[in-house]
C-alpha cells in the first residue's frame, strides 16, 4: 500500500538557519505530494503541493520538488523564523475512483529558537 | 467564517461510554473525512464519505461508526469508548473537482479514562 516516510524529529534550529526535512514515498502510479503544517492547537494547513514529476511547490519561502526517480519530496527553507515552529507533515494523494484520501507521514516537529 | 467546524473541542469519557463527534462544513464540499492523530503516528484515516449518501472504511475503522447526515454534516460515533481511542480527531473536506483543496477542522481532543 501507499506509505510516506519522513525524517524523525524533533528538529531544533536557530533563527535564519537552513531547513531540510526529508520525505520519501511509496505508491503505485503518479501520486500528488503535499506538505502540511500544524501550528500548536490548530488543524492542518496546506503549505505547498506538487502534482507531477519535477514540479516545484513553493509558499512562504518553503520549497519542495517532486522527484520521481528518487521518490522524494524534501522540504527546504533558506532562512527559518521563530514563527515557523510547528509540526510538518508530508503526505500523498492518489485517486481511487472518486476517493482522494491523504496518506501522511508521522510528522516532524520543528522548533526555531531566537 | 467559512470552513470546517468540529464540536466539541475537548471531551473526557469513561471507558464504555458512547459519544458522537460532530463535523459540519459550509463550503459545499462533496467529500468528507475523519482522521485520528496520535503522537508519532501522523494522521490515520478512520472513515470517509466520497459524496453524500456514501461512506467507506479507512485504515483504522474498528470501534467507530459514521453517518453522512446530509451534504454538510459528517459525524463520528464511538459506541463504547476505550482508552486506545484517546486521540485528537480531525475532520476534513474537499470538492470532488478539487482533490487537492482539503480543508481541516481544528480538531477534537478526546481522552478516555
Amino acid at each position: 500500500g501507499d506509505s510516506v516516510t519522513q525524517m524523525e524529529g524533533p528538529v531544533t534550529l536557530s533563527e535564519e538557519a537552513f531547513l531540510t526535512i526529508n520525505c520519501t514515498y511509496t505508491a503505485t502510479g503518479y501520486p500528488s505530494l503535499f506538505w502540511y503544517v500544524q501550528y500548536p492547537g490548530e488543524g492542518l494547513q496546506l503549505l505547498l503541493k506538487a502534482t507531477k514529476a519535477d514540479d516545484k511547490g513553493s509558499n512562504k519561502g518553503f520549497e519542495a520538488t517532486y522527484r520521481k526517480e528518487t521518490t522524494s519530496f524534501h522540504l527546504e527553507k533558506g532562512s527559518v523564523q521563530v514563527s515557523d515552529s510547528a509540526v510538518y507533515f508530508c503526505a500523498l494523494s492518489r485517486a481511487r475512483g472518486s476517493n482522494y484520501k491523504l496518506t501522511f507521514g508521522k510528522g516532524t516537529l520543528l522548533t526555531v529558537n531566537p | 467564517n467559512a470552513g470546517v467546524t468540529q464540536t466539541p473541542k475537548f471531551q473526557v469519557l469513561k471507558t464504555g461510554q458512547s459519544m458522537t463527534l460532530q463535523c459540519a462544513q459550509d463550503m459545499n464540499h462533496n467529500s468528507m473525512y475523519w482522521y485520528r492523530q496520535d503522537p508519532g503516528m501522523g494522521l490515520r484515516l478512520i472513515y470517509y464519505s466520497a459524496s453524500e449518501g456514501t461512506t467507506d472504511k479507512g485504515e483504522v475503522p474498528n470501534g467507530y461508526n459514521v453517518s453522512r447526515l446530509n451534504k454538510r454534516e459528517f459525524s463520528l460515533r464511538l459506541e463504547s469508548a476505550a482508552p486506545s481511542q484517546t486521540s485528537v480527531y480531525f475532520c476534513a473536506s474537499h470538492l470532488i473537482e478539487d482533490p487537492y483543496g482539503y480543508t481541516f477542522g481544528s480538531g477534537t481532543r478526546l481522552t478516555v479514562v
